[in-house]
Formats: C-alpha cells, sequence, structure tokens
C-alpha cells in the first residue's frame, strides 16, 4: 500500500520570498515520487520526480525536492516565488518496483503568491 | 507532437444518462490511465491500459464505468446511467516505457486537459 499527506492545504507567500510545500510518503516498496503543479483550467504538468538516483532532485521553474528516507518526507522548494507560481501542487508516490503503474495522489497544497 | 487531448472539455448530462468521454495520447504512447478528481481533491486512479490490454482497472468505482482502448491508441470511457456523485474532472494521461528496464519503471505520464463531468 502507499499513500501520501500533503501536510498544508493552503500556503500563502509573498512574491520573492521562499517555498516551502510539504510532503509526507507511505511505501511498502520503493517509491517513485513527483510533484505535479495544476494551473486552473489547465492539466497537470510535472516539477520534478525522484527515482533513486540523487536525492535532490532540481525540476522545472526553479523548484527542488530532497527526499529523505529517514523522515519519508519529500518537500517541495523554490527560493523565491513569482506571481505565475500561484497553483494547485499535488505530491504524488507510484510503487516503483511492483509493475503497478497506478499514480497515488496527495489531496493538494493550494499556493497563493501575495505581491 | 502535440499532448495528450480530451474531448468533450465539458459536458452536462442528466441523471441516468450514459456519457462517453475521448481520450486521445500522445503518439506513440503505449502506456494510457484514467482518474477521476473531485472537486477539492487530488485525482484517483481509474484503470490503464498497456496498448489495447486493460491491465487495471482496480479503480472504476461501479460497473457503471467502462473503458475501452480497442486500436491501442484512443481510448473511451464509458459512464452509464449517470448520478451525481459521478460529477468530477476526468483525466487521462498516457505515457511511454521508461529506461530502467524493470517491471514498474518510472515513466513519466503526461496528462490531458481534463472533461469537466456536470451531472444535475
Amino acid at each position: 500500500a502507499q499513500s501520501v499527506t500533503q501536510l498544508d492545504s493552503h500556503v500563502s507567500v509573498s512574491e520573492g520570498t521562499p517555498v516551502l510545500l510539504r510532503c509526507n510518503y507511505s511505501s511498502s516498496y520503493s517509491p517513485s515520487l513527483f510533484w505535479y503543479v495544476q494551473h486552473p483550467n489547465k492539466g497537470l504538468q510535472l516539477l520534478l520526480k525522484y527515482t533513486s538516483a540523487a536525492t535532490l532532485v532540481k525540476g522545472i521553474n526553479g523548484f527542488e525536492a530532497e527526499f529523505k528516507k529517514s523522515e519519508t518526507s519529500f518537500h517541495l522548494t523554490k527560493p523565491s516565488a513569482h506571481m505565475s507560481d500561484a497553483a494547485e501542487y499535488f505530491c504524488v508516490v507510484s510503487a516503483r518496483d511492483t509493475g503497478r503503474r497506478a499514480l497515488t495522489f496527495g489531496s493538494g497544497t493550494r499556493l497563493q503568491v501575495q505581491p | 507532437g502535440a499532448g495528450v487531448s480530451q474531448s468533450p472539455r465539458y459536458k452536462v448530462a442528466k441523471r441516468g444518462q450514459d456519457v462517453a468521454l475521448r481520450c486521445d495520447p500522445i503518439s506513440g504512447h503505449v502506456s494510457l490511465f484514467w482518474y477521476q478528481q473531485a472537486l477539492g481533491q487530488g485525482p484517483e486512479f481509474l484503470t490503464y491500459f498497456q496498448n489495447e490490454a486493460q491491465l487495471d482497472k482496480s479503480g472504476l468505482p461501479s460497473d457503471r464505468f467502462f473503458a475501452e482502448r480497442p486500436e491501442g491508441s484512443v481510448s473511451t470511457l464509458k459512464i452509464q446511467r449517470t448520478q451525481q456523485e459521478d460529477s468530477a474532472v476526468y483525466l487521462c494521461a498516457s505515457s511511454s516505457p521508461g529506461t530502467s528496464g524493470r517491471a514498474g519503471g518510472t515513466d513519466t505520464q503526461y496528462f490531458g486537459p481534463g472533461t469537466r463531468l456536470t451531472v444535475l
């Protein structure tokens, strides 16, 4: 079984300040972990993914995430928020070694960026 | 080429009607997935195809939900006798085999814009 918990349903930051979106996972198998972003009326876009290589993963638009096995966490960060970052963010897990291909999504974190 | 496309983008149905939602995956992608996203929630897995074979349908909520991909490309999700709780955004995703060479490779799923279904 696998699951994802996004610890904050809403995060509000000021433009130019750091962003931290928190995610904890649970998986019986070696996980693959992803962050997706969803802008209003647009499809889900992959920001980054962890697949057992480097634990610090760099993604698009300046985002990065660190896989911490001891803490079962995969928090998403960005040094400086832009207005265009305002969107819904989903932490996602898949069970890499089972052959089961379904993604399990967290409930999402809505990021607001204040001017 | 183009990304994943879905049609229609919006569908309003009266309770009890049948609906059909279409997904055109990225050309050459052998894997196709359907997810259901209720308002304010994260997407939930419905079913998965590899080419024309439906390998996992564990997420389909009832026998009113049926999906097919007869030629291994376009897929249709059909919902019979729609009910109000079926109102959601239905997302389609496609992927190509990962490079890891192992079962359960970490290939990325690319999502379409979704079909918003409203059942009155």
